[in-house]
């Protein structure tokens, strides 16, 4: 079946400017979650979905990020004012409650550059 | 906050050899997952690890759980060049996974 989708694979945008990255997860999973992958570094949680429950928005790094998903299914991770440093892969990931096993299943990722 | 440090972080192996790569947490994990990424892919799962002291062998692959549950360790054996890329562990805090930095292992022909 299909996996986890984003868009765009590739955004490049001036600093200051709004962008706004997507997210379509496996259907069904009740799970997901928003991480940020700099070049040659770990996956830096962002905010993570699960069901109907209020999203843990623990990892946002500032009030200039912020994520919303509707219906349960699609998620739009915004970034307002965008700096350099915000420049970086972002992946989305899906998982489902199955058995106890929260397994994550990857998106491509989206490579933001903030020229 | 919730952290979970891996070591080391780069390895280069030549073909053959074998490599470690060791996680840990402050506190007490509910489970620890692994996920290898491939150079320019995204990580992909290869394994969950529950109980106390849990050993888990995938082929060369083998992966250990901590008796107190706040280490991990993933050993391959004689190594190949499939076996390329950047391993990270993840820790369960809850819902959440608190992932590791990930070891770059580079395998030479």
């Amino acid at each position: 079946g299909a996996g986890v989708s984003q868009s765009p694979s590739n955004k490049v945008t001036e600093k200051g400017k709004d962008v706004e990255l997507r997210c379509d997860p496996i259907s069904g999973h009740t799970a997901l979650y928003w991480y940020r992958q700099s070049l040659g570094q770990g996956l830096e949680f962002l905010i993570y979905f699960q069901g109907n429950s209020a999203p843990d928005k623990s990892g946002l790094p500032s009030d200039r990020f912020s994520a919303e998903r509707t219906g349960g299914s699609v998620s739009t991770l915004t970034i307002q004012r965008t700096q350099q440093e915000d420049s970086a892969v972002y992946l989305c990931a899906s998982s489902a409650l199955a058995g106890g096993t929260y397994e994550q299943y990857f998106g491509p990722g989206t490579r933001l550059t903030v020229t | 906050g919730q952290q979970v440090m891996q070591i080391p972080q780069y390895q280069h192996v030549q073909e053959g050899e074998d490599f470690t790569t060791y996680c840990n947490s402050s506190t007490t994990l509910s489970n620890i997952q692994w996920y290898k990424q491939r150079p320019g892919g995204h990580p992909v799962f290869l394994i969950q690890l529950v109980k106390s002291g849990e050993v888990k062998k995938q082929k060369r692959l083998t992966f250990q759980f901590g008796e107190a549950k706040k280490n991990s360790s993933l050993h391959i054996t004689a190594t190949q060049t499939t076996d390329v890329g950047t391993y990270f562990c993840a820790g369960s805090f809850g819902g959440k996974l608190i992932f590791g930095q990930g070891t770059e292992l580079s395998v030479k022909p």
